[in-house]
Order: structure tokens, then C-alpha cells, then sequence
């Protein structure tokens, strides 16, 4: 089956910094790469997601890369804030199932 | 337009108890999710309704659980006898098609 693997699972930055999370994937099928933000208590939270006919996506100061060759992917969040401060979470999925297989998650904090 | 229902938030049971986890899916999402969440495993997807019929069980992880959705809009999550090792935040996520997962709340189960 699929596995994704994310790294780091720790990252500390100061606020206006840039913060880079990454994924890679073992499936060379799968097609759909959704990021989730979770903060403590909380519901994962879709915050972007981009599909393997794409290389790179962006919301604000939010963007996602993906490189299918070396089947990995990879979120970049600009300019900080504390409130970005969460878990992430990186997935992948195959088209032809519906499973999020995801990452064990990147504790990202952003101090002030 | 209420998100993805879950209920109870918390349950505290005893060992050997029946535990039921109830989610209602966004209105007009043809898939349902159940996921469990624990430090160690991170986030596990048990099973997959599409359309009312399950589609992928191989994550239940033994015959204690089971899971049935006798309508579109509500599903169940059944845990019997409980174990300690249950102890998880259950979460319910639904979709439209290949669309992006949306996450109810969550139920955090303690079992003493």
C-alpha cells in the first residue's frame, strides 16, 4: 500500500520567517496530495491540496509543490504568524481509492 | 451549511463496555470516513462508506469493531468489548466523489 513519510516532525521558526514541511510517497499511482492543519483539540483542517497535474499551487501565503519524479511534495508557509502554529499533516491518495494514506505530522511553532 | 456531525465529544467507559460513535456526513457527500487518532499511530482510516455500502474495512483493526451507515446520512462505529488500547479520538470525515475530506469534531474515547 501507499506510505507517506514526513519530515520534520518538529520545526520551530520566529514569526515572518518562512516554514517548509516535507512528503514523500511510495506510490508512484497516487494522484492527490492534501495538507491538514491541526490544532490541539481540534478537527484536522484542509488548508490546500493539489492534484499530480500540477506542480505548484498557492493561497495566499500558503503553497504546495509537487515533484512526481522524486515523488515528493512539500508545503511552504511565508511570513509566519503564531497563529500557525499546529500540527500539519501531508496525505496522499491513489485514484482509483478513496484512502488518505497521511504523514505522522509536522508540530510546527511559530514564536513571537 | 452544518460540517460533518459527530457524537458523543468524550466518552469515558469501563473495559468490557460497548462503546457507539455516531456520525452524520455533510448533506449530499456520497462518502463517509471513520479515522482514529492515537500518539503513536497517528491517523488511521478504519473504514470507507461510498454510498451507504462499505468499500474498504481492511483498517478495522479486529472484530471488536464494526461500523454500519444505514442511511446517507448517519453512520455508526461500533466498539465490543472495549478495550484500554481503544483509547483514541475517533473522527468521522466525509467527501463529494474524489473531493477533499472534510473532518467532523471528533469523539475522544477513554477506556479505564
Amino acid at each position: 500500500g501507499e506510505n507517506v513519510e514526513q519530515h520534520p516532525s518538529t520545526l520551530s521558526v520566529q514569526e515572518g520567517d518562512s516554514a517548509v514541511i516535507k512528503c514523500t510517497y511510495s506510490d508512484s499511482a497516487s494522484n492527490y496530495f492534501p495538507w491538514y492543519k491541526q490544532e490541539l483539540g481540534k478537527r484536522p483542517q484542509l488548508i490546500i491540496d493539489i492534484r499530480s497535474n500540477v506542480g505548484e499551487k498557492k493561497d495566499q501565503r500558503i503553497a504546495v509543490t509537487l515533484n512526481k519524479t522524486a515523488k515528493h511534495f512539500s508545503l511552504h508557509i511565508t511570513e509566519t504568524q503564531p497563529e500557525d502554529s499546529a500540527v500539519y499533516f501531508c496525505a496522499g491518495r491513489k485514484g482509483s481509492n478513496y484512502k488518505l494514506t497521511f504523514g505522522k505530522g509536522t508540530l510546527l511553532t511559530v514564536n513571537p | 451549511d452544518a460540517g460533518v456531525i459527530q457524537s458523543p465529544r468524550h466518552e469515558v467507559t469501563e473495559m468490557g463496555q460497548e462503546v457507539t460513535l455516531r456520525c452524520k456526513p455533510i448533506s449530499g457527500h456520497d462518502y463517509l470516513f471513520w479515522y482514529r487518532q492515537t500518539m503513536m499511530r497517528g491517523l488511521e482510516l478504519l473504514i470507507y462508506f461510498n454510498n451507504n455500502v462499505p468499500i474498504d474495512d481492511s483498517g478495522m483493526p479486529e472484530d471488536r469493531f464494526s461500523a454500519k451507515m444505514p442511511n446517507a446520512s448517519f453512520s455508526t462505529l461500533k466498539i465490543q468489548p472495549s478495550e484500554p488500547r481503544d483509547s483514541a479520538v475517533y473522527f468521522c470525515a466525509s467527501s463529494l466523489g474524489t473531493g477533499s475530506q472534510y473532518f467532523g469534531p471528533g469523539t475522544r474515547l477513554l477506556v479505564l
